[in-house]
């Protein structure tokens, strides 16, 4: 029974480009998480999505960033036109329900912009 | 929204001594308080919870309490060993996301 995998670990991206971070929840789980940890710093929350639908997004910047979790595949981060301040990791979890249940996270993706 | 809060922000204990790491919370709502261990270059890991219908857990050497009337949650670690260093984070939710506090930095000294 895999976990959640988060795909790449590291990604460096120029200035200006997009970056796509891309999280596969654990078999079973329908709602999906993403974090933002600056280094030295907790976890922020990002966005909140079940299938096909965004749930929260009140911890999204209000531009350049996206996400998106379809009824196939991944759930998906982007962020368009990265600036150096977007360097961080970025965190997946899941869960198999709402609210008060267990969530777990995948090994984040490490964005680093140069 | 919830806001939770945690300290200390570091601790440093020896080897075979215990740990405590307390957080507030604001929401009233909330009913679920995880607690993750992160390692340098690693995912967060759940390694205890409590719900609101329970005052104490206990799992082997790692202790959660709760007081539901103060707002307040803690965890226990006993006869810490080495491994045990790590960044903890708790966690509070209500109906949607966990918030989470700001991390403790334990170091166990052998």
């Amino acid at each position: 029974n895999a976990g959640v995998m988060q795909n790449p670990r590291h990604l460096v991206r120029r200035r200006g480009q997009e970056a796509r971070l891309r999280c596969s929840p654990m078999k079973g789980h329908s709602h999906v998480y993403w974090y933002r940890q600056l280094p030295e710093e907790g976890l922020k929350f990002m966005v909140y999505l079940q299938k096909e639908n965004i749930i929260d997004e009140s911890g999204m910047p209000k531009e350049r960033f996206s996400a998106e979790f379809p009824k196939e595949g991944p759930s998906i981060l982007r962020i368009q036109q990265v600036v150096r301040g977007d360097s961080a990791a970025y965190f997946c979890a899941s869960s198999p329900e709402q609210g008060n249940t267990e969530a777990f996270f995948g090994q984040g993706t490490r964005l680093t912009v140069v | 929204g919830e806001n939770v809060e945690q300290h200390p922000s570091t601790l440093s204990v020896q080897e075979g001594d215990s740990a405590v790491i307390k957080c507030t919370y604001s929401d009233s709502a909330s009913n679920y308080f995880p607690w993750y261990k992160q390692e340098l270059g690693k995912g967060p890991q759940l390694i205890i919870d409590i719900r609101s219908n329970v005052g104490e857990k206990k799992d082997q050497r790692i202790a959660v309490t709760l007081n539901k009337t103060a707002k307040h949650f803690s965890l226990h670690i006993t006869e810490t060993q080495p491994e045990d260093s790590a960044v903890y984070f708790c966690a509070g939710t209500g109906r949607r996301a966990l918030t989470f506090g700001s991390g403790t930095r334990l170091q166990v000294q052998p």
